[in-house]
């Protein structure tokens, strides 16, 4: 059981370049979201999605781009990346029955330059 | 709309002393509240939380909190500190159990347990 992982750990990137970060979770969790974590910003929610094929916005969308094609896996993509999302990524999922435990993975360190 | 405030950015005690990380929240209706932890390179562990019942709620590594609803306040405690215990710490308010994903964390606060 190895809970919930995040593909890639480390990623720099240049102003205008595209990525996608993967999360995946082995839980059979209904829910899953994506936050960024900036210093003396707290946690702020991205996108989330409370089931395959379904997703929502969350706090600060712009820029971002998400999937839930499948119920294990949550995509986040930035289709131009500029300096403002340099951040680090973390992804949570949580059961339908306990919404509010959430599980989180250990995170994306992403460097725009 | 819903917020939380962790007044301390840090937190310095001694190995043995009790400690207390601070939170205050504000939530209209009746909040769901949490405390998670973040070591170093690593995603937030969840530590405990306060749905209803007991204003003391009790959690994971020795750590307890008490829910305060006059003066919303959610503080953080553990009654003997260990230098292992320092770590990131998180306050999240949220209203109910549906919403998915509309929890809103606190800024965070640093302790520093010292030898």
């Amino acid at each position: 059981n190895a809970g919930v992982t995040q593909t890639p750990k480390f990623r720099v990137l240049k102003t205008g370049q595209s990525m996608t970060l993967l999360c995946a979770q082995d839980m059979n969790h209904e829910y899953m979201y994506w936050y960024r974590q900036d210093p003396g910003m707290g946690l702020r929610l991205i996108h989330y999605s409370v089931g395959e094929g379904t997703t929502a916005k969350g706090e600060v969308p712009d820029g971002y781009n998400v999937s839930r094609l499948k119920k294990q896996n949550f995509l986040l993509g930035l289709e131009s990346a500029a300096p403002s999302q340099t951040s680090v990524y973390f992804c949570a999922s949580s059961p339908r029955t306990r919404v509010h435990e959430q599980y989180f993975g250990p995170g994306t360190r992403l460097t725009v330059t | 709309a819903q917020s939380v405030a962790q007044p301390e950015d840090q937190v310095n005690v001694a190995e043995g002393n009790p400690l207390t990380v601070k939170c205050t929240y504000s939530v209209s209706g009746n909040p769901y509240l949490f405390w998670y932890v973040q070591y170093p390179n690593r995603g937030l562990q969840f530590l405990l939380k306060y749905i209803t019942g007991d204003n003391l709620v009790k959690g994971s590594y020795g750590f307890e909190a008490e829910f305060n609803k006059s003066q919303t306040s959610f503080h953080l405690k553990k009654p003997s500190a260990l230098v292992s215990d320092s770590a990131l710490y998180f306050c999240a308010v949220r209203v109910g159990n549906t919403n998915a994903g509309k929890s809103t964390f606190g800024d965070g606060t640093t302790l520093t347990v010292k030898p």
